[in-house]
């Protein structure tokens, strides 16, 4: 069965500093890795996505996260932090040999940015 | 559309009565997911569609949930005999292609009394 967690409820960190929200995943197949991200009361926004290839994915908003096989994670990154980030993240996974199934969900982060 | 529309975007109710909540996709996207989120909490798999069939429901809570779609579109999710614990944020989500993002509406906000 796959899986993913998100080892952090929430993370803390100051505008502009480096923000970095965690994510293992677990899959028998090969992964196709996601980040979504959710403001109060509305829908989740896609961030970016690993399906093959280099392993940092850059996506909107100045994100980007690092695939590594390895350790299984899949570690979402912003270089400076803004007020406006914060918000709920969730990573998800699907694997490969059921690429039309669900996406697996992690818990969520809560990203809090202080000014 | 230009999103994935919800209908409605908040639903008031009473314990024990049936409510419908509709989802239309971007257009041209096959496969269509159901999620549900509690308040503060994750999101949990319901259903999914690819066209009309759906291939995976192994999520629906219990036999009070159903859903269908039709042309390849609309779907329909659809809760009989509301119960409080059913209260919460319905998700839908649209997806063109085998590997790709999962495109949300705004959701539906569910509330039982």
């Amino acid at each position: 069965a796959q899986s993913v967690a998100q080892p952090e409820d929430q993370v803390n960190v100051a505008e502009g500093n480096p923000l970095t929200v965690k994510c293992t995943y677990s899959v028998s197949g090969n992964p196709y890795l996601f980040w979504y991200v959710q403001y109060p009361n509305r829908g989740l926004q896609f961030l970016l996505k690993y399906i093959t290839g280099d392993n940092l994915v850059k996506g909107s908003y100045g994100f980007e996260a690092e695939f590594n096989k390895s350790q299984t994670s899949f570690h979402l990154k912003k270089p400076s932090a803004l007020v406006s980030d914060s918000a709920l993240y969730f990573c998800a996974v699907r694997v490969s040999t059921d690429s039309w199934g669900k996406l697996q969900f992690g818990a969520g982060t809560q990203v809090v940015v202080t000014p | 559309g230009a999103g994935v529309s919800q209908s409605p975007s908040n639903k008031v109710t009473e314990k024990g009565k049936d409510v419908e909540l509709r989802c239309d996709p971007i257009s041209g996207h096959t496969a269509l997911y159901w999620y549900r989120q509690s308040l503060g909490q994750g999101l949990e798999f319901l259903i999914y569609f690819q066209g009309n069939s759906a291939p995976d429901k192994s999520g629906l809570p219990s036999d009070r949930f159903s859903a269908e779609r039709t042309g390849g579109s609309v779907s329909t999710l659809t809760i009989q005999r509301t119960q409080q614990e059913d209260s919460a944020v319905y998700l839908c989500a649209s997806s063109s292609t085998s590997v790709g993002e999962l495109f949300f509406g705004e959701g539906s906000r569910l509330t039982v009394l």
